[in-house]
């Protein structure tokens, strides 16, 4: 089983409009949590942690269910510039592990 | 400040060539990262160090080797390049270990092998 599960997608929104992922992840020692993002052949870039209590920036929250062994990220009023891959990485025991990535088209 | 800058941006090579990729970082970070990135495989942890001098295997170590003789540095080697080493290689540093602070990444080398 992977150490990090998500659904690839693709996401089409519209603008405007409110959209979430999911990552499932396999190790229940996981101890940190991060939600990248990834623009067309550009490297990734740390999009934000997401904290046990459930966190928020801006247009974008991240929850985490320890219970269930999952993330989340919502994105409300999504813009144009929010297209993008968003990948979730979790931290057992030290080291990475990143999902493929989901990746979001928001259009006009 | 350039933050992690990687070089070569592409590369084509044959099999059987060898060829070393540079990263290089301007943060004073203890902690660098080699991954590369597959379609559909997101990115895995090839090789990584802790400080100046030290290096340790990843998910995927073969076929590739690493050093970091200046902590500003590190290097990762292909002895004798196989198309399955086609990929895109991106190299990360932090200061903490990894999932205790953000990871910086460069901006990649794409490389094909025939």
């Amino acid at each position: 089983r992977k150490e990090v599960e998500q659904d690839p997608g693709p996401f089409n929104v519209p603008e405007g409009a409110t959209v979430a992922f999911n990552c499932t992840y396999s190790n229940s020692a996981s101890q940190s949590f991060f939600w990248y993002r990834q623009d067309c052949r550009k490297e990734p870039k740390l999009l934000m942690s997401v904290y046990s209590s459930g966190n928020e920036d801006g247009r974008f929250t991240a929850q985490l269910n320890r219970a269930s062994q999952y993330i989340s990220l919502l994105i409300r009023d999504s813009k144009l510039s929010d297209s993008a891959t968003y990948l979730c990485v979790v931290t057992p025991l030290g080291r990475l592990y990143f999902g493929r990535g989901t990746q979001l088209t928001v259009w006009p | 400040n350039a933050g992690v800058t990687q070089t070569p941006k592409f590369r084509v090579l044959k099999t059987g060539q060898s060829m070393t990729l540079l990263c290089a970082q301007d943060m004073n970070h203890e902690y660098m990262y080699w991954y590369r990135q597959d379609p559909g495989m997101g990115l895995r942890l090839i090789h990584y160090s802790v400080g100046e001098g030290t290096t340790a295997k990843g998910e995927v170590p073969d076929g590739y080797n690493v050093s970091r003789l200046k902590k500003q540095n590190f290097l990762l080697g292909l002895e004798s390049a196989a198309p399955s080493q086609t990929s895109v290689y991106f190299c990360a540093s932090s200061i903490q270990l990894a999932g205790f602070s953000e990871q910086f990444f460069g901006p990649g080398t794409r490389l094909t092998v025939l």
